[in-house]
């Protein structure tokens, strides 16, 4: 069955510092994947997606991720982390067998300053 | 992208009773999605609803508890029937994008005590 797992619940870094969130996921087929992000009290916002080519994907407000077949992961990074980012964060991969997203569990990420 | 709208953001209010949140779209959509987010925790899909159609309920959710109409391509509505505190959660709109990346509404806050 598909699943995505998002290992880390709570991350803190400083602001400044980078940032690596984890994901890694289980589908038969080349995956749709997708990172998404909440901010309090809003909806989820897409930061970025990979569907097919460049393994390594720019999105909005300076985040990548890659995509690493070999390791079933699709991993979120960020060079340096600013407060506004301080967010719960969403991995999820696209099922074309059942038509709909599955989502991890989530990464809550607070930002020292 | 599609814009959403969800009406109410948040609403407080008493067991037993039935709540309906409103999701309005601003370009037409085939299909829209209904998510629950319990605190704390990841998101999970109640139903997709077509219009012109029944709506599809995931495991778990059954129409009785979670009516949803879809009476045109723009709007969608779910009802929260005969509500417990159980209940109290971020319930969640959602359109398909051109490339199965999904866009959500800011969600619908709802605390039942």
């Amino acid at each position: 069955a598909q699943s995505v797992t998002q290992p880390d619940i709570h991350i803190t870094v400083s602001e400044g510092a980078s940032l690596e969130l984890r994901c890694n996921y289980s589908y038969g087929a080349t995956p749709y994947l997708f990172w998404y992000v909440q901010s309090p009290g809003q909806g989820l916002q897409l930061l970025l997606k990979y569907f097919s080519g460049d393994t390594l994907v720019q999105g909005i407000k300076g985040f990548e991720a890659e995509f690493k077949r070999s390791q079933s992961s699709f991993n979120l990074r960020k060079p340096s982390v600013h407060w506004s980012d301080a967010a719960e964060y969403f991995c999820a991969v696209f099922s074309g067998g059942y038509n709909k997203l599955i989502f991890g569990a989530g990464t809550r990420l607070a930002v020292h300053p | 992208s599609a814009v959403i709208s969800q009406k109410p953001s948040r609403d407080i209010c008493q067991r037993g009773t039935s709540l309906t949140i409103q999701c309005q779209v601003d370009s037409q959509v085939t299909m829209m999605f209904w998510y629950r987010q319990q605190p704390g925790q990841s998101l999970t899909l109640i139903a997709t609803a077509n219009q012109g159609s029944e709506a599809t309920y995931e495991s778990g959710f059954v129409i009785d508890k979670f009516p949803i109409s879809r009476p045109n391509l723009t709007f969608s509505t779910l009802t929260v029937s005969n509500m417990s505190p159980e209940d109290s959660s971020i319930y969640l709109c959602s359109v398909d994008g051109l490339n199965t990346e999904a866009f959500f509404g800011q969600g619908t806050r709802l605390t039942v005590v």
